[in-house]
């Protein structure tokens, strides 16, 4: 496996339900992120982890929980979501936070859909 | 205030056309870093490139081109003879002093037709 992964790549789920989506990066990266991205709406930032430790958390409702147990992977925790929660998510990692370093490498994203 | 601004939504144009995606964006810091990213129909942001704001030079990358505009605040992308593979979402970026914090814009489709 190369550059950002993500699974599952589509998930629906209800409104009761309790799910996870993953993110792996092999790129050797030290910061990773989480993104949501709605229909005709900037992509929005929503977490963001630089070696294990969150520097970002963007006022993101607690129904979303990240956990980053390593600096390659980083998961999303979902329970009890919206229909207005149905997005895109993508991760991203970037080699650091600042400095030159800093561009990010997109994963392909999992398309969800609460019911 | 949003920090990046794509004013163009969508963009159709024909094959071999060039096409300019507009970008202007907003920041009060001296150092940051301006981005372009392409999405495709698959879903995936791919960088194209990064600036900083010390290098005003404009960059050219096979059929790829930038300006770099300071005096106006603006980073615009140029595709010169567009491919109908060119049809993507273009997204422009901006990271800040604090680089914890990206902004995208919102946007622009751009549509190559046969």
């Amino acid at each position: 496996e190369t550059g950002v992964t993500q699974t599952p790549r589509h998930l629906v789920m209800g409104m009761t339900n309790k799910k996870s989506l993953k993110c792996e990066q092999h790129l050797g990266h030290n910061a990773m992120y989480w993104y949501k991205q709605s229909a005709k709406k900037p992509l929005e930032l929503m977490f963001v982890y630089n070696f294990k430790e969150q520097t970002e958390n963007n006022s993101v409702p607690s129904r979303f929980s990240p956990e980053c147990p390593n600096s390659s992977h980083l998961f999303l925790h979902l329970h009890t979501l919206q229909p207005e929660d149905s997005a895109l998510y993508l991760c991203a990692s970037s080699q650091d936070l600042g400095g030159v370093g800093n561009e990010q490498f997109f994963g392909p994203g999992t398309r969800l859909t609460v019911l | 205030a949003q920090k990046v601004t794509q004013a163009q939504t969508e963009i159709s144009v024909v094959e071999k056309e060039d096409v300019t995606l507009d970008c202007v964006y907003e920041t009060r810091d001296t150092t940051y870093y301006l981005f372009w990213y392409k999405q495709p129909p698959s879903g995936e942001l791919v960088f194209l490139i990064r600036r900083n704001s010390f290098d005003e030079q404009n960059e050219i990358s096979g059929r790829y081109s930038w300006n770099f505009q300071k005096s106006t605040s603006s980073f615009n992308f140029t595709i010169t003879a567009s491919q109908v593979v060119d049809s993507a979402v273009y997204f422009c970026a901006l990271s800040e002093h604090n680089f914890n914090k990206f902004y995208f814009g919102s946007g622009t489709k751009l549509n190559v037709k046969p």
